[in-house]
């Protein structure tokens, strides 16, 4: 069984200010990592992904989040934040082997302060 | 490229009514999903469909819950009788096939309110 916590359902930040949003997760087999970002009335999109090879990976815009297996994390994070960087933010993982369900974490909303 | 397509965004009904969300997904996904989302909750899989035929449906309460994807393109998920505690997000994904590695394309839901 696969589980992924998200531990702050809550992250207020200052603009151009640095941000993390942790992410933990449980799987008894090896998994892929997602980060999903929902923005106000849009759909989920995908943010940045984890398949293999480098632990480090980054989006367009400016989010990167590192893979780190002994810890079973894959924590988000932006040097410095934008005011439409405020949105939901979803954790998920899904295993590399069977059907690809997708397993959510609860969401951080991240609000970026003026 | 056009996205995933949902309709209706919003549907308010009366405990025990049923009701229906209808999905098209991105011409060419093989592979289709409907998820439920409770306020403060992330999503959770209710099915998967690849092409025509279920992969997943473990998580769908098929007592009331139903779902299908004719010539398995388009999907209807129906609700039928509703309850107090069906009120959620329905999302509907798609991808190209299945396999983890493969990203899924969320459509932008329905919003259901039951009384």
């Amino acid at each position: 069984a696969q589980s992924v916590t998200q531990l702050d359902s809550q992250v207020p930040v200052f603009e151009e200010a640095p941000v993390e949003l942790r992410c933990n997760y449980s799987s008894s087999v090896s998994v892929y990592l997602f980060w999903y970002v929902q923005y106000p009335n849009q759909g989920l999109q995908l943010l940045l992904k984890y398949l293999s090879g480098s632990t480090l990976v980054e989006s367009i815009n400016g989010f990167e989040a590192e893979f780190n297996k002994s810890q079973t994390s894959f924590h988000l994070r932006k040097p410095s934040v934008h005011i439409s960087d405020t949105a939901e933010y979803f954790c998920a993982v899904s295993e590399k082997t069977g059907a690809n369900n997708l397993f959510f974490g609860t969401g951080t909303r991240l609000t970026v302060i003026p | 490229e056009a996205g995933v397509a949902q309709s209706p965004r919003y549907k308010i009904i009366e405990k025990r009514q049923s009701v229906a969300f209808w999905c098209n997904p991105i011409s060419g996904h093989a592979t289709l999903y409907w998820y439920q989302q409770i306020l403060g909750q992330g999503p959770k899989l209710l099915i998967q469909f690849q092409n025509n035929g279920v992969v997943d449906d473990s998580q769908l309460p098929k007592d009331r819950f139903s779902a299908e994807r004719l010539k398995g393109v388009d999907s209807t998920l129906k609700i039928q009788p509703a309850k107090l505690e069906d009120s959620a997000v329905y999302l509907c994904a798609s991808s190209l096939s299945s396999g983890g590695y493969n990203e899924q394309f969320f459509g932008p839901g329905t919003r259901l309110t039951v009384l």
